[in-house]
């Protein structure tokens, strides 16, 4: 069985604040791991798509680095706005399964 | 809006039925999946179909059934309803065979309300 753990569950951030989260996975025939955004009454919305040991993305304020050997992705907004509001979910697949095995997610809140 | 298109935004059916849910992928997408968000659960997945044929299966109950037609076009089919199938399902579309190495493209899902 695959688990996908993400933590915190929550989080309360102050505007202006940055802020990070963690993802973490089996290690074993890692193929890729995935980012999604997830705003309230809208779908997930793909952030990063990472494969590689070491890889480390980047969009905008939102970044994303990769430990496959250990199995953590760190997801890092700087300077957070109100519109970072969502839960930022995350998602791993391994050779041999196809499918994406998601975490429940980090549920980030932006205080104004 | 992400071009994938889910048709009903939201459903209300009595225990015992059967409901059918529709998924058009984005224009040039060949693989669909479908997962399911229940309360307090992260998106469980139910199906992958990638160009027509059955490519891998999570854990989807024998109550459910899903296919991928010619045009690309995606069905679920939940029959013998329980209250527990309330839920939220999602369709998602990606280019490749894997899907896995690239993004996936999520609808507006269904709001399935068994009641």
């Amino acid at each position: 069985i695959l688990n996908v753990e993400q933590s915190p569950q929550s989080l309360h951030v102050q505007e202006g604040d940055s802020t990070n989260f963690t993802c973490s996975f089996p290690s074993s025939n890692f193929y890729a791991l995935h980012w999604y955004r997830w705003e309230t009454a809208k779908s997930p919305e793909a952030l990063f798509v990472m494969t590689l040991n070491g890889d480390e993305k980047k969009k905008g304020r939102i970044s994303a680095t990769l430990n496959t050997k250990e199995g953590y992705s760190y997801l890092y907004i700087k300077g957070s706005q109100p519109e970072d509001s969502a839960t930022y979910l995350c998602a791993f697949s391994n050779f041999g399964n196809e499918k994406l095995t998601f975490g429940t997610g980090t549920r980030l809140t932006i205080i104004p | 809006d992400s071009g994938v298109t889910q048709t009903p935004k939201h459903l209300i059916t009595a225990t015992g039925q059967r409901v059918t849910l529709r998924c058009s992928p984005r224009s040039g997408d060949l693989s669909v999946y479908w997962y399911q968000q229940s309360l307090d659960q992260g998106l469980q997945f139910l199906i992958q179909y990638y160009n027509g044929e059955e490519r891998a299966k999570g854990n989807i109950l024998e109550r459910f059934s899903a296919q991928q037609f010619p045009d690309l076009h995606s069905e679920l089919n939940l029959s013998s309803l329980e209250l527990g199938d309330s839920a939220l399902y999602f369709c998602a579309s990606s280019v490749s065979v894997t899907g896995l190495g690239t993004e996936a493209f999520f609808g507006q899902g269904t709001r399935l309300t068994v009641v």
